[in-house]
């Protein structure tokens, strides 16, 4: 298994840009979640999805929207890039909705 | 008040050192708690997991859950350079990971 993939590694977006961040598990979990770090601080929830076709907002929503169209896919879509959307961005799947793995993180800064 | 409060540190020991990181934390309603370790720019992976109170070893880690002081604790035996890593502890009130609550993390750096 593959666990949890996250493309790109590495990004820098303009102001006002936008872009996507793909995220795909091959574990056939139900749960994806997606959570940005800022520096020093622990993980805040994005939004979150608990099968194929549901999606819900998590704690920081705000500037940014997803999908659930398969059960390994869930993209998180920036639109208008601010500098306040710098950070790195997991991407995480759970069996069981509570144990969650994460994937290795996308660094994106927006200048 | 944060409903999670983890020291940042950093925290720097020397080699077979024990190591106690804590977290308090103010909800009562907790009763799942996590402890992930994460190395730098690598994703956090789940370290210790324990329901309730209580104690939960796993080889060279311990974690301690005391919910009447709402205090939980990870504690390395024998800390190795390989232990060195920011150390996440989670919290959640039911099944569900969009309920947790991460602490800010603890650096810790084991010094040869």
């Amino acid at each position: 298994n593959a666990g949890v993939t996250q493309t790109p590694k590495f990004r820098i977006l303009k102001i006002g840009q936008s872009m996507t961040l793909q995220c795909t598990q091959d574990m056939n979990h139900n749960y994806m979640y997606w959570y940005r770090q800022d520096p020093g601080m622990g993980l805040k929830l994005i939004y979150y999805s608990v099968g194929a076709g549901i999606t819900d907002k998590g704690e920081v929503p705000n500037g940014y929207n997803v999908s659930r169209s398969t059960t390994e896919d869930f993209p998180l879509r920036l639109e208008l890039a601010a500098p306040s959307q710098t950070s790195v961005y997991f991407c995480a799947s759970s069996y069981s909705g509570l144990l969650v793995d994460f994937g290795p993180g996308t660094r994106l800064t927006v200048t | 008040q944060k409903e999670v409060e983890q020291d940042p540190g950093p925290l720097s020991v020397p080699e077979g050192a024990i190591v106690s990181l804590n977290c308090t934390y103010s909800n009562s309603a907790f009763q799942y708690f996590m402890w992930y370790r994460q190395y730098s720019r690598k994703g956090p992976e789940l370290l210790m997991y324990t329901y309730s109170s209580g104690n939960k070893e796993d080889g060279r880690f311990t974690a301690q859950v005391d919910k009447s002081s709402k205090y939980i604790s990870l504690f390395i035996r024998d800390s190795q350079p390989s232990d060195s890593a920011t150390y996440l502890c989670a919290m959640s009130e039911e099944k569900g990971a969009q309920k947790l609550v991460f602490g800010q993390g603890t650096r810790l750096t084991i010094n040869p």
